[in-house]
């Protein structure tokens, strides 16, 4: 099924420790996405890549990076984790050609830093 | 910069009424597209409408439309013979035009709809 897969589904995770989220798509879409949801906070965005070998900066970008060396992979690592990164992370996708049209969601990544 | 506002974190409604969500947004721009996605407890973001601010006749998808008023800057999204499974939490999003595609989300409205 075409569409985004993101691993793991939920993570605990010890403060300090690396830790990679995986994000891969298999429809070609140039663009792609990362976000935090937080209640209260909607989603932001933390992290984005209009094409392969290219990213750039989002809102909340502190204590994250992210690669893109093919189309169809975006990871997001972070560093050395800390309790305010508890958060559930999504990873989304749009076509350069309909990027006004939206986006398609992975279905989450529920990491808690303890 | 762009900001989302939903000054509704909770709502309710009974089953086969309307509700409307409201959403306001702050923006300079003049060409740019507005959105409500919802996300049901399985976590999963569904697209549940698109407006683009050119247009003045307001989107409709089925049940759910949408009252565009942007001198007001306001998106809201009406919901009519409300279901069960829409129970959900719903997110207005603003998109501007650029070749980047980000989306400015709102807080989010959380609906439950009550049999």
């Amino acid at each position: 099924i075409a569409g985004i897969t993101q691993a793991p589904t939920s993570q605990i995770l010890a403060a300090g420790r690396r830790m990679t989220l995986r994000c891969t798509q298999d429809m070609r879409h140039n663009a792609m996405y990362w976000y935090r949801q937080d209640l209260g906070l909607g989603l932001r965005l933390i992290h984005y890549s209009n094409t392969a070998g290219t990213t750039g900066k989002g809102e909340v970008p502190d204590g994250y990076s992210v690669s893109r060396a093919n189309t169809d992979d975006f990871p997001l690592t972070l560093a050395s984790a800390v309790p305010s990164q508890t958060s559930v992370y999504f990873c989304a996708s749009s076509p350069q050609f309909a990027i006004t049209y939206g986006y398609t969601f992975g279905s989450g990544t529920r990491l808690t830093v303890v | 910069a762009q900001t989302v506002t939903q000054s509704q974190p909770e709502m309710s409604v009974q089953e086969a009424e309307t509700v409307t969500l409201s959403c306001t947004y702050d923006t300079s721009e003049n060409n740019y597209y507005l959105f409500w996605y919802k996300q049901p407890p399985s976590r999963q973001m569904i697209l549940v409408i698109r407006q683009e601010a050119y247009k003045q006749q307001n989107a409709t998808e089925n049940r759910f439309s949408v009252n565009f008023q942007k001198a007001a800057k306001s998106f809201s999204l009406k919901i009519s013979d409300s279901q069960l499974g829409d129970t959900a939490m719903y997110f207005c999003a603003f998109m501007k035009q650029s070749n980047t595609g980000k989306l400015i989300f709102g807080q989010g409205t959380t609906l439950q709809v009550k049999p």
